[in-house]
């Protein structure tokens, strides 16, 4: 099976901008999550989709959104960037069950740099 | 915010040697997963252990899990050059049906030659 794919890899915006962010989960993975890595904070969980619902929500503004689509892919929104957006964001895709068992994939991650 | 820290924030050592690394948590888990990143990459999934697991292997890994302390240790036994890279713990705690992963502060691990 293929892997998680996030694209763009890497992007460049300025202050203000708005930027859209896509993954593709592994094929049957319906859950999927983001988070945002930065040196500071560390790995943050933004939120989790599943079956095109938003599911849990970390603490973050509301200049960052997602949403999921019929085929289980998935984007995120960045709003009004500002200079602390600049991070890897990652995205991660699990089968989704109410069990114990929740390895979840990342993708390789799209490095967001704000100037 | 983070669950909990992971000690230590950095760790050098020679090949073949042992390489432990400590995660501290804050509330009740589920499981929880420890997780390798290299450089400026995605996370790699290395191992879960339930909470009423006490401890794990998977090759050259070995995880225990301590829940009235609050913490796990990851061992890498007869580490290399390639298991240089960032280590970390993450708790998972179900809460109806949201999930999510908390992340330790995690490990650089340094394998010298």
């Amino acid at each position: 099976k293929a892997g998680v794919t996030q694209t763009p890899r890497y992007l460049i915006k300025t202050r203000g901008q708005q930027v859209t962010l896509s993954c593709s989960p592994i094929s049957g993975h319906r859950s999927v999550s983001w988070y945002q890595q930065t040196p500071g904070q560390g790995l943050q969980f933004l939120f989790e989709y599943f079956s095109e619902t938003q599911r849990n929500k970390g603490n973050f503004p509301g200049r960052f959104s997602g949403r999921q689509f019929s085929n289980s892919r998935s984007e995120m929104n960045v709003s009004t960037l500002e200079l602390g957006d600049s991070a890897l964001y990652l995205c991660a895709s699990s089968t989704y069950a109410r069990t114990q068992h929740n390895e979840q994939f990342f993708g390789p991650g799209t490095r967001l740099t704000v100037l | 915010s983070q669950q909990g820290e992971e000690d230590p924030q950095a760790l050098s050592i020679q090949e073949g040697e042992n390489a432990t690394m400590n995660c501290s948590y804050k509330t009740s888990i589920n499981n929880l997963q420890w997780y390798r990143q290299n450089s400026g990459r995605g996370l790699v999934h290395l191992i879960l252990i339930r909470s009423n697991e006490r401890e794990k292997h998977s090759g050259r890994l070995r995880v225990t899990l301590d829940t009235s302390k609050k913490s796990s240790s990851l061992l890498i036994t007869a580490s290399r050059a390639a298991d240089t890279a960032s280590y970390f713990c993450a708790t998972v705690r179900h809460s109806g049906s949201a999930r999510q992963l908390t992340f330790g502060s995690g490990t650089q691990l340094t394998v010298l030659p």
